[in-house]
């Protein structure tokens, strides 16, 4: 079946551009997760949505990232004013239920800003 | 707070010799634990997990790793290595009674496989 898909799957932008990155979870999954991967480095957590509500937003860097998921299954994590440290890739994860131990991993979104 | 030390950001092993990948995390309670691997380009794929039922985890791909409470740690093991497993391996944890909705991760481990 069909998995976790991101688009773009490669993004330039230049700085103080806006940004948004989509994520299509499993169908039917009620958890989703985004993450942001530095270069060398691992995820780390960003936010966290079960259904259309954002339960925890506390890894957002700062107020320039903002995510959404209005129906419960798309989502998409915009980035207001991009600056150089934003580049990374943008990582989204989707779990069935509202146990959080069960991800499912989305390509990614590389995300350069010059 | 939780956190996960990937001893070895390289690791570089020969084919067909044991592989070795180390995790320690630092947490108050034993967390669930996990490995993920990531090929270049793509996004992290579950290799194994453990959710305090067996303390050795079979997983995807011939790996295994035991959890050990008293050493604090969950290494990740494969008998012979195959050239198809150079990859990046990422070990991660998540409190295993709530209180934190993301997994945390390590750095990384980068594993490189000897012709």
């Amino acid at each position: 079946g069909a998995g976790v898909s991101q688009s773009p799957r490669y993004k330039v932008a230049k700085r103080g551009q806006d940004v948004a990155l989509r994520c299509d979870p499993i169908s039917g999954h009620v958890s989703l997760f985004w993450y942001q991967q530095a270069l060398g480095q691992g995820p780390e957590f960003l936010t966290y949505f079960q259904n259309e509500a954002q339960l925890d937003k506390s890894g957002l860097p700062s107020d320039r990232f903002f995510a959404e998921r209005p129906e419960g299954s798309v989502s998409t994590l915009k980035i207001q004013r991009t600056q150089q440290e934003d580049s990374a890739v943008y990582l989204c994860a989707s779990s069935p239920t509202s146990r959080k131990e069960t991800q499912y991993f989305g390509p990614g979104t590389r995300l350069l800003v010059l | 707070a939780q956190s996960v030390t990937q001893l070895g950001s390289h690791v570089s092993v020969s084919e067909g010799a044991l592989v070795l990948l180390r995790c320690n995390y630092s947490s108050s309670v034993p967390p669930y634990l996990f490995w993920y691997v990531q090929y270049p380009n793509q996004g992290l794929q579950l290799l194994l997990k453990y959710t305090s039922a067996a303390t050795l985890v079979k997983g995807i791909n011939g790996f295994e790793a035991e959890f050990k409470k008293s050493e604090t740690s969950f290494h990740l093991t494969k008998p012979s290595a195959h050239m198809s497993d150079a990859a990046e391996y990422f070990c991660a944890v998540i409190p295993s009674g709530g209180g934190a909705d993301g997994l945390t991760f390590g750095k990384g481990t980068h594993l490189i496989i000897q012709p």
